[in-house]
């Protein structure tokens, strides 16, 4: 069936460096995508979201890109700090009652 | 947690028992969620609500129960409670924009 996939299961970085972590998705007809983070012990928390009439919507210190063409989703975390290492989740909106498809997450973690 | 409580927020069982789970929330919200999340995977949907006494099953629902007789409550219900069904719960919630906001969670052990 169609899913949402996750390039890298882990991910390290340098503090004070960006960060980019990638997800594919597969179902053409999902117009809504978003991204979480989960820090252990916690329950998901929504970072940032973006519909599909649209290409690039930025937050505090995060973009999130949609390439609809190749179908690829990534969030880009500028000037990576300690308190972002957590699971990071991508999440495509299927069917009419707002259900997401969750990706199966990547672990981030920022080195000092 | 956006106004969302969960209870117990850990439950120890045995095979073979009855579970309730228990989601409330003060927003007001016309959906809620209810997911599990197991190690190596994401969050995968149970049971879903799009108003009271409305619900519908998701990706994983065999051995799960849900009702919803208030706006603001969500329960779900292991009938004969399974060593597989040992898990951390989730309950989520969203109105139209399709974002959802999350509970603590329950971790769940089943003996």
């Amino acid at each position: 069936g169609e899913s949402v996939g996750l390039h890298l299961p882990t991910l390290s970085v340098q503090e004070g460096d960006n960060s980019i972590i990638n997800c594919a998705y597969s179902n053409s007809a999902s117009d809504y995508f978003i991204w979480y983070k989960q820090e252990s012990g916690k329950g998901p928390q929504f970072i940032i979201d973006i519909r599909s009439n649209m290409d690039k919507r930025q937050g505090q210190r995060v973009t999130v890109l949609l390439n609809k063409t190749v179908k690829h989703l990534s969030l880009q975390i500028a000037a990576t700090q300690p308190g972002d290492s957590a699971v990071y989740f991508c999440a495509e909106n299927q069917g009419s009652a707002r259900q997401l498809t969750f990706g199966s997450g990547t672990q981030l973690t920022v080195l000092p | 947690d956006a106004g969302i409580t969960q209870s117990p927020r850990h439950k120890v069982t045995e095979t073979g028992t009855p579970v309730t789970l228990r989601c409330h929330q003060t927003e007001n919200h016309r959906y809620m969620y209810w997911y599990r999340q197991d190690p190596g995977h994401g969050l995968r949907l149970i049971h879903y609500s799009y108003g009271v006494k409305d619900t519908d099953k998701g990706e994983v629902s065999d051995g799960y129960s849900v009702s919803r007789s208030k706006t603001e409550d969500f329960l779900l219900t292991l009938e004969s409670a399974t060593s597989s069904q040992t898990s951390v719960y989730f309950c989520a919630i969203s109105e139209t924009t399709g974002e959802q906001f999350f509970g603590p969670g329950t971790r769940l052990t089943v003996l």
